[in-house]
């Protein structure tokens, strides 16, 4: 069965601190890959997605993650953090099933706090 | 558009109650799943359908129902409520086909049973 592993369970930074969560799946097909994010109190949204085409993709907020095939790998990347950046941060994979349809699987998270 | 929603956004629950989360979507999306949220486990899928009348198990289906009458309305019914249902539970849709959809979040439902 497909997984996805995010190593970083929690993190906490300081404003302007550059950040990197790791996102690592287990799959050798065709892969369709997420980035959502939960504020606090709020459901969550997309941050960015990727399923083909330039392996570096952008999000909003000044988000971006890479696609690295060889690494099974879909690393999300901001820079410079904010207080407003304090979320937890899914990583998410569709991978494409028997029949040709796609199931996703979401990571466990990772909680980002962002000291101001 | 009001999106995705879901009542309640609170319940408690005592073993053995029995119940069903609303979620209800106006975007006339095909693709409606259900998720659990446990600290530490990410989100879990439980039922999903792919239009109206049809449905299907996700990864965590024991314990629960799911029916698609119409594109609209997605209930999941917990039918005899366990300590170990207590999370949050997610609702959300998609247009098309999971692939490279985005899938539309509603707001949670908090679960609590005792």
């Amino acid at each position: 069965a497909q997984s996805v592993s995010q190593h970083n369970h929690h993190v906490i930074l300081s404003e302007a601190a550059s950040l990197e969560l790791g996102c690592n799946y287990s799959y050798g097909g065709t892969v369709n890959l997420f980035w959502y994010v939960q504020y606090p109190g709020q459901h969550l949204q997309l941050l960015l997605k990727y399923f083909s085409g330039d392996p570096l993709v952008k999000g909003i907020k000044g988000f971006e993650a890479e696609f690295i095939k060889s690494k099974f790998s879909f690393n999300l990347r901001k820079p410079s953090v904010q207080w407003s950046d304090t979320a937890e941060y899914f990583c998410a994979v569709n991978a494409e099933a028997s029949g040709g349809s796609y199931i996703p699987t979401f990571g466990r998270g990772t909680s980002l706090i962002v000291h101001p | 558009n009001a999106g995705v929603t879901q009542t309640p956004k609170f319940q408690v629950l005592k073993t053995g109650q029995s119940m069903t989360l609303q979620c209800a979507q106006d975007m006339n999306h095909e693709y409606m799943s259900w998720y659990r949220q446990d600290p530490g486990m990410g989100l879990r899928l439980i039922h999903y359908s792919v239009g109206a009348g049809i449905t299907d198990q996700g990864e965590v289906p024991n314990g629960y129902n799911v029916s698609r009458s119409t594109t609209e309305d997605f209930p999941l019914r917990l039918l005899s409520a366990a300590p170990s249902q207590t999370s949050v539970y997610f609702c959300a849709s998609s247009d098309r086909p999971w692939g490279q959809e985005t899938q539309y979040f509603g707001p949670g439902t908090r679960l609590l049973v005792l």
